[in-house]
């Protein structure tokens, strides 16, 4: 499959401290990728999609100017948690789109747990 | 209704046995349907993606997709205990849109 990293892995901050987690896709180029959201023992939840060159498309209840989205090229988009706070403790998780002459998948980073404090 | 519909489970099978997970999806548009696979803090594993009615395989585990009656579903053959996680089902109205997870199956497989 796929390979898509992501970076940190793990990261604690105080509350109030802004956190950015890159997502790459390392041998495929993905024009389109994703970031999801996870709480303990819940299901994966879209918080945008992040389209190279263009603006994020946030779903409804993700604040934009708290989840900063940014795609600057097919192989890189960054998320950052402006002011993080506890609530905003969770496991983020990316998406990179891959196509190709047979299929249109979607493959997942490894994750980052953040820990606000 | 849920867009995407799993049993939460526990589902507990012995090994050997086959594992058979099941998905209802309500969105009719729906055209790519994906099996993921999630250990216990980790991120989703893919394991299939199936997109035409009818069954589809690779090695144990076999996907099926019934269209007309919304239902996709998983079958592990000769389950494993490393086989025990979360299978999460997931939808996309078209390819290359976001996917719309269920909340997961549990499995587990005892030796």
């Amino acid at each position: 499959g796929a390979v898509v990293s992501q970076h940190p892995s793990r990261v604690i901050c105080k509350s109030g401290t802004s956190v950015k987690i890159e997502c790459r896709s390392l041998d495929f180029q993905a024009t389109t990728m994703f970031w999801y959201r996870q709480f303990p023992k819940q299901s994966l939840m879209l918080m945008a999609t992040s389209n190279e060159g263009s603006k994020a498309t946030y779903e409804q209840g993700v604040e934009k100017d708290k989840f900063l989205i940014n795609h600057a090229s097919l192989t890189l988009s960054t998320l950052t948690v402006t002011s993080a706070h506890p609530e905003d403790s969770s496991f983020y998780i990316c998406s990179a789109r891959r196509v190709d002459r047979l299929t249109d998948t979607q493959y997942f980073g490894p994750g980052t747990r953040l820990t606000v404090l | 209704q849920k867009e995407v519909e799993q049993n939460s489970g526990p589902l507990s099978v012995p090994e050997g046995a086959i594992a058979s997970l099941n998905c209802t999806y309500s969105d009719r548009g729906s055209q790519s349907f994906f099996w993921y696979r999630q250990y216990s803090g980790k991120s989703p594993e893919l394991i299939m993606f199936i997109y035409s009615n009818g069954d589809k395989e690779d090695g144990r585990f076999t996907a099926q997709l019934n269209k007309a009656s919304q239902y996709v579903s998983l079958l592990i053959r000769d389950s494993q205990p490393s086989d025990s996680a979360t299978y999460l089902c997931a939808v996309a109205r078209q390819a290359g849109t976001a996917l719309i997870f269920g909340k997961g199956t549990t499995l587990s497989v005892s030796s």
